[in-house]
């Protein structure tokens, strides 16, 4: 079955530079999620979307901008990088309405700012 | 003082031991509970949903306490395959998850 699928799955950046990473969600479904991991933390919600617009928004910084396209896939746009950006984001999405509340993640972009 | 809280561990258990984490939330409207397993650079999955009376999928357990605003999960007869972190989740208002810190499992042979 398809999963979610991101790129790039390794992006290495320096300061200041900007990086875009894509997710495509598993077909049919409506909403999508980033998040961050840091080293040894857990995930931070950062922004996520239903039916292409944004739904909720958690701990995204100012110099990083999101959105969803009409085939659902999304980009996470990062700009003047800072070495704390480093970490493992990942996306993940899911049906809204299932009771379950399940989000199903893809293996997510490593960043690695230098 | 984070709105969902684990204790990190790591949990040293032997093979065949039962051990129990919990997870304490600090948001009383939180709507829905779940555990997530993630391993080692991997993405966190789903490992099972938190119900109001408790429920049981083989060798796991889950259960939550709202008057005291915390949820648990039971392992029973560890494998070596369970080592892993597992992550409280809850989910407040609105659609989103918000994530424990945590705690690593380690199961030795």
């Amino acid at each position: 079955a398809a999963g979610v699928i991101q790129s790039p799955r390794h992006l290495i950046k320096e300061k200041r530079e900007t990086a875009t990473l894509k997710c495509y969600p598993i077909p049919r479904h409506d909403t999508v999620y980033w998040y961050q991991q840091g080293p040894g933390q857990d995930p931070q919600f950062l922004i996520s979307f239903y039916e292409k617009m944004q739904s909720d928004k958690g701990s995204i910084p100012d110099r990083f901008s999101a959105q969803q396209f009409s085939d659902y896939h999304s980009e996470l746009n990062m700009s003047s990088l800072e070495l704390g950006d480093s970490a493992l984001y990942f996306c993940a999405s899911s049906l809204r309405g299932r009771t379950s509340g399940e989000l199903f993640f893809g293996e997510g972009s490593r960043l690695t700012v230098l | 003082r984070k709105e969902v809280e684990q204790d990190p561990g790591p949990f040293n258990v032997p093979e065949g031991a039962t051990v129990a984490f919990n997870c304490t939330y600090s948001n009383s409207a939180s709507q829905s509970f779940f555990w997530y397993r993630q391993d080692c650079r991997k993405e966190p999955k789903l490992l099972m949903s938190v119900y109001s009376s408790g429920n049981e999928d083989g060798r796991f357990t889950a259960q939550l306490n709202r008057a005291s605003q915390y949820i648990s999960l039971l392992i029973r007869d560890s494998k070596l395959s369970d080592s892993a972190t597992y992550l409280c989740v809850v989910k407040f208002a609105g659609n989103m998850l918000t994530f424990g810190g945590g705690t690593r499992l380690m199961v030795k042979p």
